[in-house]
């Protein structure tokens, strides 16, 4: 199984400020990557898919990179509803696994 | 509008079973792969079973393999999940979740159903 590593596991930022999420898995996953949005009492959100692509609607600050191990998410300005639960997962090999999480909170 | 709209969740005690199902709308139901994903109170996202367009393959995360069931009828656009033996650790909320192309990633989400497992 992959394992998936997520950090910080707790991210206090402001509104405006730039934020670096990271995945980091267990084994190559190549850019099978993807990160979630998830708000408290909502379903999760698909925001990029493949390392770096954006799902549909997503706002251009949200931007994904990396292959293999290591993988980034970046926030370029935060927004106010931008602060919630950032999920990665990868679609690599059986069984799809994802990361714990990282908190995004208000500073 | 792609709309999934999960129910059959609720109160079960251990060892018992339920039945989940997903109602689908909005996008051609069969060309595409289904999942069920659980959330355990304040927990993050565990992904549960998987099950192809056409039915035919299925598969399984560790956790529940042997006790859960994945099917689909396409007739009715429906997904379900039978999940037999319970345990206290299958307390949580079940989503099922469309996929965007092959097995992955998951593009539109259901708003999840309730299962709680306790005596």
């Amino acid at each position: 199984e992959i394992v998936l590593t997520q950090s910080p596991a707790t991210l206090s930022l402001s509104p405006g400020e730039r934020a670096t999420l990271s995945c980091r898995a267990s084994q190559n996953i190549n850019s099978f990557l993807a990160w979630y949005q998830q708000k408290p009492g909502q379903a999760p959100r698909l925001l990029i898919y493949d390392s770096s692509n954006r799902a549909s609607g997503v706002p251009a600050r949200f931007s994904g990179s990396g292959s293999g191990t290591d993988f980034t998410l970046t926030i370029s300005s935060l927004e106010p509803e931008d602060f919630a639960i950032y999920y990665c997962q990868q679609r690599k090999s059986w069984p799809i696994t994802f990361g714990q999480g990282t908190r995004l909170e208000i500073k | 509008e792609v709309q999934l709209l999960e129910s059959g969740g609720g109160l079960v005690q251990p060892g018992g079973s339920l039945r989940l199902s997903c109602a689908a709308s909005g996008f051609t139901f069969h060309n595409y792969a289904m999942n069920w994903v659980r959330q355990a109170p304040g927990k993050g996202l565990e992904w549960v079973s998987a099950v192809t367009g056409d039915g035919v393959s299925t598969y399984y995360a560790g956790s529940v393999q042997g006790r859960f069931t994945i099917s689909r009828d396409n007739s009715k656009n429906t997904l379900y999940l039978q999940m037999d033996s319970l345990r206290t650790e299958d307390t949580a909320l079940y989503y099922c979740a469309k996929v965007m192309s092959n097995y992955a990633p998951f593009d539109n989400w259901g708003q999840g159903t309730l299962v709680t497992v306790s005596s």
